[in-house]
C-alpha cells in the first residue's frame, strides 16, 4: 500500500534562516506531488505541484521554492524566511484519477 | 473562477443524530469533481468521499453521503448517525478536470464540526 512521510512535524526557526521540508512516498511510481500551506483557521493554499522529476510549478508567487530531485521525493525551501511564512504545511500526492492523500504535515513557527 | 464556499463556520450535532455540512461551488468547466476531507484537531487530511460531475447518482461511502445538485452547485456532505470522533474539521474541496494530468484541488474555508454526546 502507498504511504506518504513527511518531517519535521513541528519547527520554530528564527526569521532569515533557511528551510528544508522533505516528503517521499512510497508504494507508487510516478505520482504527481503537491505542498500546500494552511494559515491558522483558513483553507489550503496550493503552493506548487510537481508531475515529474525536475518539473515544478508553482501556483503563487512567494518566498518558497520546491524541488523533486527523485521521482517519490518532493522537498520544500527557502533560503531566507519570513514572519509570514508561518504555517501548517502539508504534501500530498496522487496518481490519475485519485484523490489526494495527505502527509501529516508541519508545524513552522517563524519567529 | 472557480472557487469553493463553505458558510457554516461551525456546527453542532447530537450524537447519533445525522448531520449536513454545506459546499457550493464555481466553475465553468464541464469536468470537475467534488471531495470532502476531514481534518481532526491532529491536522492530518482524511479523504472521505469523492462525486464526479458526469456521475448521476449520489456518492456513498459508509456514514457518509454526498448530496450532489449540479444545478444549484452543491455538494452538501451528509453524516449520519454522528459519532463523537466525527467531531474535526471538514473542507469541501475540487479538482478540475478530473482524470488529467494533474488533480490540483481548491478548497474551501472549512466547517467545525463539534459532536456532542
Amino acid at each position: 500500500s502507498q504511504t506518504i512521510h513527511q518531517w519535521p512535524a513541528t519547527l520554530v526557526q528564527p526569521v532569515g534562516s533557511p528551510l528544508s521540508l522533505e516528503c517521499t512516498v512510497e508504494g507508487t511510481s510516478n505520482p504527481n506531488l503537491y505542498w500546500y500551506r494552511q494559515a491558522a483557521g483558513r483553507g489550503l493554499q496550493l503552493l506548487f505541484y510537481s508531475v515529474g522529476i525536475g518539473q515544478i510549478s508553482s501556483e503563487v508567487p512567494q518566498n518558497l521554492s520546491a524541488s523533486r530531485p527523485q521521482d517519490r521525493q518532493f522537498i520544500l525551501s527557502s533560503k531566507k524566511l519570513l514572519l509570514s511564512d508561518s504555517g501548517f504545511y502539508l504534501c500530498a500526492w496522487s496518481t490519475r484519477n485519485s484523490p489526494l492523500h495527505f502527509g501529516n504535515g508541519t508545524r513552522l513557527t517563524v519567529t | 473562477a472557480q472557487k469553493i464556499t463553505q458558510t457554516q463556520p461551525g456546527m453542532f450535532v447530537q450524537e447519533k443524530e445525522a448531520v449536513t455540512l454545506d459546499c457550493t461551488y464555481d466553475t465553468s468547466d464541464q469536468s470537475y469533481g467534488l471531495f470532502w476531507y476531514k481534518q481532526p484537531s491532529s491536522g492530518e487530511m482524511i479523504f472521505l468521499i469523492y462525486q464526479g460531475s458526469y456521475d448521476e447518482q449520489n456518492a456513498t461511502e459508509g456514514r457518509y453521503s454526498l448530496n450532489f445538485q449540479k444545478a444549484r452547485k452543491s455538494a452538501n456532505l451528509v453524516i449520519s448517525a454522528s459519532q463523537l470522533g466525527d467531531s474535526a474539521m471538514y473542507f469541501c474541496a475540487m479538482s478540475l478536470n478530473y482524470g488529467g494530468a494533474t488533480n490540483k484541488l481548491i478548497f474551501g474555508t472549512g466547517t467545525l464540526l463539534a459532536v456532542q454526546p
